[in-house]
């Protein structure tokens, strides 16, 4: 069955520490992206790429890197200069190149230890 | 102004009633308009779009724009407490550029 799968579904970051959120799609879906979600604050967007080798900040991409080496895989790091990573972390794609209706993956909670 | 706005919520609906959820939006050239629903602890999942004015039905699911006073609504028909989740209003800015969601509206159909 074709769809996104992101792992791990919970993780456990320790002060200081990079950790790696990994996202793969085998929709053959050109674009993919990455948004956090608070709660009470809705989702918002991290970083996006709509083609291999290529991405853009979000809204809050400070504190974190992506890579797009694969259209198949856009893992995202979250940095140790990123002071509040406790969110609940969704991976995205769509077919287009434009934001159109977007497929979500089942979501990493990250948490600080 | 934030560029998406919902009512938070709840809103608690008898079972059988119709629900209605609001959004409004500030950027006057959006594109296209989204409703996506997330139960606790999931990943949201769209379960309508709009482009045009005017209704769009679906099932028990209609959605309604009107661009000129920049809202676009959710109404839900025949509520069921399985329809019990948060829904979140998408809007995609001009030139395609971004989604921008809203903080969500907590839907509760009482039994």
């Amino acid at each position: 069955d074709g769809g996104i799968t992101q792992s791990p579904k919970y993780l456990f970051r320790k002060e200081g520490q990079n950790v790696t959120l990994s996202c793969e799609q085998n929709l053959n879906h050109d674009a993919m992206y990455w948004y956090r979600q608070d709660p009470g604050q809705g989702l918002r967007l991290i970083y996006y790429s709509q083609i291999v080798n290529d991405f853009q900040k979000g809204d809050i991409a400070e504190g974190y890197s992506v890579s797009r080496e694969k259209k198949e895989s856009f893992p995202l790091t979250v940095t140790s200069a990123q002071k509040n990573p406790t969110a609940f972390y969704l991976c995205a794609s769509s077919t287009g190149t434009g934001f159109e209706k977007l497929f979500f993956g089942s979501g990493t909670q990250l948490s600080v230890l | 102004q934030k560029e998406v706005e919902q009512n938070s919520g709840p809103l608690s609906v008898p079972e059988g009633a119709i629900a209605s959820l609001n959004c409004t939006y500030s950027d006057r050239g959006s594109q296209s308009f989204f409703w996506y629903r997330q139960y606790s602890g999931k990943s949201p999942e769209l379960i309508m779009f709009i482009y045009s004015n005017g209704d769009k039905e679906d099932g028990r699911f209609t959605a309604q724009l009107n661009k000129a006073s920049q809202y676009v609504s959710l109404l839900i028909r025949d509520s069921q407490p399985s329809d019990s989740a948060t829904y979140l209003c998408a809007v995609l800015t001009r030139g395609y550029q971004k989604v921008t969601f809203g903080i969500g509206t907590k839907l509760q159909v009482i039994p």
